[in-house]
C-alpha cells in the first residue's frame, strides 16, 4: 500500500525557517517525481514545486522559487521542503504526492495526508 | 500563469442527480487537465486525468470531458460518498495551476 507521511509542521514565526518531511513507503521513492502541492484555509489549491526521482533536477512556482527548496533522500524514501523567511501567507497544509505519467501526462497518484503550518508571530 | 476558472463554487444535488462542473483556462491547455476530489477528512485522490481517462478504482458515474479552454467533470448519478470538495488542475504551462474548488453539498 502507498504511504506519504508529512511530518515536521507547526506554529512558526515571521522570518523564520520550517523544514518539511514526508515519508514514503510501498512503492520504490527512486522511480517517482515528487512534488509539494498547498492547501491555504480558504481552500486555494497552489503547486509549489517537484523534484525529479534521481535529485538531479527541480522546477518551482515562480513565487516560491527564492524561498522554497525541494530535496530528497532517495536511501531514506523521504522528500523534504525547506521554508526560509515565511510570511503569514505561508500558513496553510502541505501534501506531499506522487506524479505518476500516462504517457506524457502527469498527475498527482497518491497525496499524503498533509501537514498543517501556521505562520504567526 | 494559467488562470484557472472553476463553476460553481458550490452546487447543492441530491442523491442520483447528474451534475456537472466546469473549468476554464485563461488560454488553450491542449487536454492537459485533471480533476481531483477531496474528502471532508481532507484525504485527496485523482479522478480523471489527462481530460477523460477515468483513474483506477473510481467509479465509471464520474467522466471527465472538454477542450481547448473549456473542461467539465460529469458525476452521473450523486452517491452518498460523492459530496466533497472537487479540484481542477492544469500542467499545459508551468507552474501547474488549480481551479478554486467546487463543493458538492446535499440538498
Amino acid at each position: 500500500e502507498v504511504q506519504l507521511v508529512e511530518s515536521g509542521g507547526g506554529l512558526v514565526q515571521p522570518g523564520a525557517s520550517l523544514k518539511l518531511s514526508c515519508v514514503a513507503s510501498g512503492f520504490t521513492f527512486s522511480d517517482y517525481w515528487m512534488s509539494w502541492v498547498r492547501q491555504t484555509p480558504g481552500k486555494t489549491m497552489e503547486w509549489i514545486g517537484d523534484i525529479k526521482y534521481d535529485g538531479s533536477y527541480t522546477n518551482y512556482a515562480p513565487s516560491l522559487k527564492n524561498r522554497f527548496t525541494i530535496s530528497r533522500d532517495n536511501a531514506k524514501s523521504t522528500l523534504y521542503l525547506q521554508m526560509s523567511n515565511v510570511r503569514s501567507e505561508d500558513t496553510a497544509t502541505y501534501y506531499c504526492t506522487r506524479e505518476t505519467y500516462y504517457g506524457y501526462n502527469p498527475y498527482f497518484d497518491y497525496w499524503g495526508q498533509g501537514v498543517m503550518v501556521t505562520v504567526s508571530s | 500563469d494559467i488562470q484557472m476558472t472553476q463553476t460553481p463554487s458550490s452546487m447543492p444535488a441530491s442523491l442520483g442527480e447528474r451534475v456537472t462542473i466546469s473549468c476554464r483556462a485563461s488560454q488553450g491547455i491542449s487536454n492537459y487537465l485533471n480533476w481531483y476530489q477531496q474528502k471532508p477528512d481532507g484525504t485527496i485522490k485523482p479522478l480523471i486525468y489527462y481530460t477523460s481517462n477515468l483513474q483506477s478504482g473510481v467509479p465509471s458515474r464520474f467522466s471527465g470531458s472538454g477542450s481547448g479552454t473549456d473542461y467539465s467533470l460529469t458525476i452521473s448519478s450523486l452517491e452518498p460518498e460523492d459530496f466533497a470538495m472537487y479540484y481542477c488542475q492544469q500542467y499545459d504551462s508551468s507552474p501547474d495551476t488549480f481551479g478554486a474548488g467546487t463543493k458538492l453539498e446535499l440538498k
